[in-house]
């Protein structure tokens, strides 16, 4: 299986910063990687897919970028409603496979 | 608008079965494949399978073969799995969502409580 390690495990920002937020996969996954937000008892949200797509309806402060095996998810101007749990994904090799989460909180 | 109704908490014995159910609209559903994950309480996402609606066509997580199965009912839009010789580690959200590789929609999740 293909293992996705994520970094940080948690971290906080300030309203207004800029984050990062990064995926290792342990092979290629040309990038067949997605990113979801998870609030606290809800369904996870589609954030970026294909690496890089932002997905209709999110707010252009997110981004994502990578190739290969390395990949990130930036939040710019980091606003209260993006606290969270945030996850990777690839969709390149059965089973597809998700990182361990990294949550997000405002300090 | 998609939409993806799941059916209700369970709470079910050790060693027992259970079958939940995943309604769907808003979509062609014999057009996409629908995957399960599994999200064990504060812990990440796991991706059980996927079965493609049209031809009944599953894949499955190498983890969860023997223990779940994944059947649809082309006639009422409806996905279900049923887990069987359920255990403690079986206690989880169960999430239903359509996709190929990534998922932009999900149910709203199918709480499933394994205790005596």
């Amino acid at each position: 299986d293909i293992q996705m390690t994520q970094s940080p495990h948690s971290l906080s920002a300030s309203l207004g910063e800029t984050v990062s937020i990064e995926c290792l996969a342990s092979e290629g996954i040309s990038n067949y990687l997605a990113w979801y937000q998870q609030k606290p008892g809800k369904s996870p949200q589609l954030l970026i897919y294909y690496a890089s797509s932002l997905q209709d309806g999110v707010p252009s402060r997110f981004s994502g970028s990578g190739s290969g095996t390395q990949y990130s998810l930036k939040i710019s101007n980091m606003q209260p409603e993006d606290e969270g749990v945030y996850y990777c994904q690839q969709g390149y090799k059965y089973p597809f496979t998700f990182g361990s989460g990294t949550k997000l909180e405002i300090k | 608008q998609v939409k993806l109704l799941q059916s209700g908490a369970a709470l079910v014995k050790p060693g027992a079965s259970v079958k939940m159910s995943c309604k769907a609209s808003g979509y062609t559903f014999t057009d996409y494949w629908v995957s399960w994950v599994k999200q064990s309480h504060g812990k990440s996402l796991e991706w059980i399978g996927e079965i493609y609606p049209n031809s009944g066509a599953t894949n499955f997580n190498e983890k969860f073969k023997g223990k779940a199965t994944l059947t649809v009912d082309k006639s009422t839009s409806t996905a279900y799995m049923e887990l069987s010789r359920l255990t403690s580690e079986d206690s989880a959200i169960y999430y239903c969502t359509p996709g190929v590789g990534w998922f932009a929609y999900w149910g709203q999740g199918t709480l499933v409580t394994v205790s005596s």
